[in-house]
């Protein structure tokens, strides 16, 4: 079974500030992919960033990276430099490969961690 | 593209009411997936179409919950009758599907508020 875990149900920073967001995964599956989207007030979900599990160096897009490391099973985002803007919920996400081991094709959701930007 | 679009943004309706949530995908998307959105809950996935086909609908709370999806266009969630325990905000996603990497388009999502 694949499980995503988000530890932080609320984080503050200031603006400007750098930040992560933890996410740790759980899957007995080799081959997935992990995914952070941000949910901002309005309500959407909106894709930021993709990691496989076979891709060698750590995922950046603009002021978001992800610090993946496989042995301890945790993808967290990191948002540099954090805007006002930016205050929202994080969802970390995984989908595996089905497959003997059972894999789901379907992504799993963490509960999110509400992030807060200070002026 | 327009994106997932899915109607109506907002639903107030009465108990034993039938609400229908629309949703249209990405074209050329395989995958759709509908979910449900709670406080309490957090985003729960209900059903999930792979070419139209359901594929996994375990997670439809119970039999007043149907979801169809007729053509590669178009795909409802019907509630029939509606509880005041069903109000949420309801996502539709699509994905393209065929590789790990390929990640999910959300729709706005649909406010439902049942009195």
């Amino acid at each position: 079974a694949q499980k995503i875990t988000q530890t932080q149900p609320g984080m503050f920073v200031q603006e400007k500030e750098a930040v992560t967001l933890d996410c740790t995964y759980d899957t007995s599956d080799q081959s997935y992919g992990l995914f952070w989207y941000k949910q901002p007030s309005s309500g959407e979900m909106i894709f930021l960033i993709y990691q496989g599990s076979y891709d060698e160096q750590n995922a950046t897009e603009g002021r978001y990276s992800l610090n993946f490391q496989k042995a301890r099973k945790s993808a967290n985002l990191v948002i540099s430099a954090s805007q006002l803007g930016d205050s929202a919920m994080y969802f970390c996400a995984m989908r595996a490969r089905p497959g003997a081991s059972g894999g789901s094709y379907i992504p799993t959701f963490g509960r999110g961690t509400s992030l807060i930007v200070h002026p | 593209d327009a994106g997932v679009i899915q109607s109506p943004r907002h639903e107030v309706t009465e108990m034993g009411q039938e609400v229908t949530l629309r949703c249209k995908p990405i074209s050329g998307h395989n995958s759709l997936f509908w979910y449900r959105q709670t406080m309490m809950r957090g985003l729960e996935l209900l059903i999930y179409f792979n070419n139209n086909v359901p594929i996994d609908d375990s997670g439809m709370p119970e039999d007043r919950f149907s979801a169809k999806m007729p053509n590669a266009s178009f795909s409802t969630l019907k509630i029939q009758p509606s509880e005041p325990r069903d109000s949420a905000v309801y996502f539709c996603a699509s994905s393209l599907g065929g590789r790990l990497s390929d990640g999910y388009t959300f729709g706005s999502g649909t406010r439902l508020t049942v009195v």
